[in-house]
């Protein structure tokens, strides 16, 4: 059963780099991991999906080791406009293989 | 802009009553999904068709109802509300059945308040 846990919140500052880790020890194979941004009262929007090693956007990179069982979302540079929820996602099966939310990572950035 | 519509925009109704969610997809997208979002609450999956047929059941009560109409929009059912319904309640759509390559694309919510 595939299952993520990432920490509830974050603080950063203007200019740093913020990196957000989601562990998923029981992904399958095939799997792929996906990472969606909240802003409060929108909906979720895409922000990068990737397999394994790195895969880089204009907007973040996304950090998988070897084994998957982790993933890690870098976002360079992060400005007050990046305050939001971030959420890893990977299939459930047990809920037909959708892709089930969970609580995300309250990113705050401060000035 | 996901490209996906959602109608509409606020609705506020009292308990006992019952409303019509609309969504219309993105262009060529087959699948549609409902989301309810509470008040600092995560989103939990509603509901999922795929190509007019139900796909994927998740947390929906059964006061509520969904279905994809052939030209593939979608309207969810609510009745018999309660207060506790109120939240933001979200549709989305991709191009395929699922999976987890198969990205998901949010509208812009129906925010609902039942008094």
């Amino acid at each position: 059963l595939a299952k993520t846990t990432q920490p509830i919140s974050m603080d950063s500052y203007e200019g740093q780099e913020v990196n957000i880790t989601c562990s998923h020890n029981n992904i399958a194979t095939n799997d792929y991991i996906t990472w969606y941004q909240q802003f409060p009262s929108q909906g979720p929007r895409f922000i990068i999906q990737g397999y394994k090693t790195k895969v880089t956007n204009e907007v973040a990179s996304l950090f998988i080791p070897a084994d998957r069982k982790s993933s890690t979302l870098s976002l360079p540079r992060v400005s007050l406009s990046d305050t939001a929820v971030y959420y890893c996602l990977v299939p459930i099966y047990n809920q037909g293989g959708k892709l089930i939310f969970g609580q995300g990572t309250e990113l705050s950035v401060k000035p | 802009d996901s490209g996906v519509t959602q109608t509409p925009k606020h609705l506020i109704t009292a308990t006992g009553q019952r409303v019509t969610l609309r969504c219309s997809p993105r262009s060529g997208d087959l699948s549609v999904y409902w989301y309810q979002q509470s008040l600092d609450q995560g989103l939990q999956f509603l509901i999922q068709y795929y190509n007019g047929e139900e796909r994927a059941k998740g947390n929906i009560l059964e006061r509520f109802s969904a279905q994809q109409f052939p030209d593939l929009h979608s309207e969810l059912n609510l009745s018999s509300l309660e207060l506790g319904d109120s939240a933001l309640y979200f549709c989305a759509s991709s191009l395929s059945s699922g999976g987890s390559t198969d990205t998901q694309y949010f509208g812009p919510g129906t925010r609902l308040t039942v008094l």
